[in-house]
């Protein structure tokens, strides 16, 4: 099936530096989305992606969907304490109908003050 | 407006019974999805259900099940329990389907087979 390879999968960094983390796949998505997840939490979006190419930001958050439709990154700049938590990318395949998501395996960010 | 609200919080099953989970969309959804979240897997699609009727199915055994009510509530079922059921089992909703960009997830209900 589907599968989404996000790397990172966890990044410790000093506040103020800017982070980025990216998906890849070898099947093709229609859509691309961000999500944010705390503990104890859903998922949050962040952000979403629908065309090839796309560049969307989203405060200190800019994600881009890939011109490949395989691939996905997305960057926080000038990380901040609530920063912490986990992100995952999720994609709509050309084949997924409804609200069917795959989702990246997850990136675990630690903020150190 | 209150956000999708899923119970239990948290479950405590032996292996062999059935639990049922429950999730309320936010008002006025009519999609529900469910999601299952473990270490080792990450998030997988379960199945999703829109205007009671079941609109996409996960790659999961058929001790997994589902059904909607006509006020868009939503519940899951699984039978005969086995200890890599235990997971976070996430609920999400949307006004309608397909509508990824604006899916609602809920808190989840925390599963534990013992």
């Amino acid at each position: 099936g589907q599968q989404l390879n996000q790397s990172p999968q966890s990044m410790f960094i000093q506040e103020g530096e800017d982070v980025s983390m990216n998906c890849t796949s070898s099947s093709i998505f229609n859509t691309w989305l961000w999500y944010k997840q705390d503990p104890g939490e859903g998922p949050v979006l962040l952000i979403a992606l629908y065309k090839a190419g796309e560049l969307t930001s989203n405060g200190r958050l800019t994600a881009q969907f890939g011109i490949t439709r395989k691939d996905s990154f997305l960057n926080i700049s000038a990380s901040i304490p609530s920063d912490v938590g986990i992100y995952f990318c999720a994609g709509q395949g050309i084949n997924n109908a409804g609200n069917m998501l795959t989702f990246g395996g997850g990136t675990r960010l630690m903020v150190k003050p | 407006k209150a956000g999708v609200t899923q119970t239990p919080r948290y479950l405590i099953k032996t292996r062999g019974q059935q639990v049922t989970l429950s999730c309320s969309p936010i008002s006025g959804h009519r999609s529900v999805s469910w999601y299952q979240q473990t270490p080792g897997q990450g998030l997988q699609f379960l199945f999703e259900y829109f205007s009671e009727t079941q609109r996409n199915k996960g790659n999961f055994p058929g001790r997994f099940s589902g059904r909607q009510f006509s006020n868009s509530r939503s519940e899951m079922n699984v039978s005969t329990l086995e200890l890599g059921d235990s997971a976070l089992y996430l609920c999400a909703s949307s006004l309608t389907s397909p509508e990824v960009e604006k899916l609602f997830f809920g808190s989840g209900t925390q599963l534990s087979v013992l």
